[in-house]
């Protein structure tokens, strides 16, 4: 079975540049979510959908972080400008099940360096 | 709010038993999961507790005081690739929260 994809799974970019980031979680799930992890900070839930629905953005740090899921198959996270402090691995993840299920499912990663 | 405590790091010997705790203080607790995370990968999935009690799952357990806001994982017969960090979340309504994990050092 095919887990959460994540693309790029490496990205370097300057400064001041758009990075968006990919997800397609696993089919049939019903709840997807985007994750920062740094060394300092750990693992922070940056914004999580039901249903393709946004129901929490309270994590996106600031207005240059938008999220998106037009469909149950794909979601971007959108970084614009890009800022050196957002480097970080940046993990998208899905779970099923009532209220979002208690085991989450993650991707790879994407692994974002801002020079 | 919500907040998750672990040890940053612990060491053991292979072949022995180690323990990881986790206190948390949320509202809303649903259940008190662990995550496993090799260096370069990602979170994957060890165990969940909703009610008190041990879980255990082959050479892990884990263990879950609702009244202390308490928990632990348990590792037996640790073996080098255990070498990871561990990571304890809670789900609160949709959302998991991960405390900052835990390294674990497993000494030959």
């Amino acid at each position: 079975d095919a887990g959460v994809i994540q693309s790029p799974r490496h990205e370097v970019t300057e400064m001041g540049q758009e990075v968006t980031l990919r997800c397609k979680p696993i089919s049939g799930h019903n709840s997807l979510f985007w994750y920062r992890q740094t060394m300092m900070r750990g693992l922070e839930l940056l914004i999580y959908f039901n249903n393709n629905v946004p129901i929490d953005d309270s994590g996106m740090p600031e207005d240059r972080f938008s999220a998106k899921m037009p469909n149950a198959s794909f979601s971007t996270l959108k970084i614009q400008p890009s800022e050196p402090r957002d480097s970080a691995v940046y993990f998208c993840a899905s779970s099923f099940g009532q209220n979002g299920g208690n085991t989450i499912y993650f991707g790879e990663g994407s692994w974002l360096t801002v020079v | 709010g919500q907040s998750l405590e672990q040890p940053s790091e612990v060491t053991a010997v292979e072949g022995a038993i180690v323990q990881i705790n986790c206190t948390y203080q949320t509202s809303g607790f649903y259940g008190l999961s662990w995550y496993q995370q090799h260096d370069g990968g990602a979170p994957t999935f060890l165990s969940y507790n909703a009610l008190d009690g041990l879980e255990e799952t082959g050479r892990f357990s884990s263990f879950l005081s609702r009244s202390d806001s308490y928990g632990y994982l348990l590792l037996q017969e640790l073996q080098m690739k255990d070498s990871a960090s561990y990571f304890c979340a809670v789900r609160r309504d949709d959302k998991i929260i991960f405390g900052k994990g835990t390294r674990l050092h497993i000494l030959p």
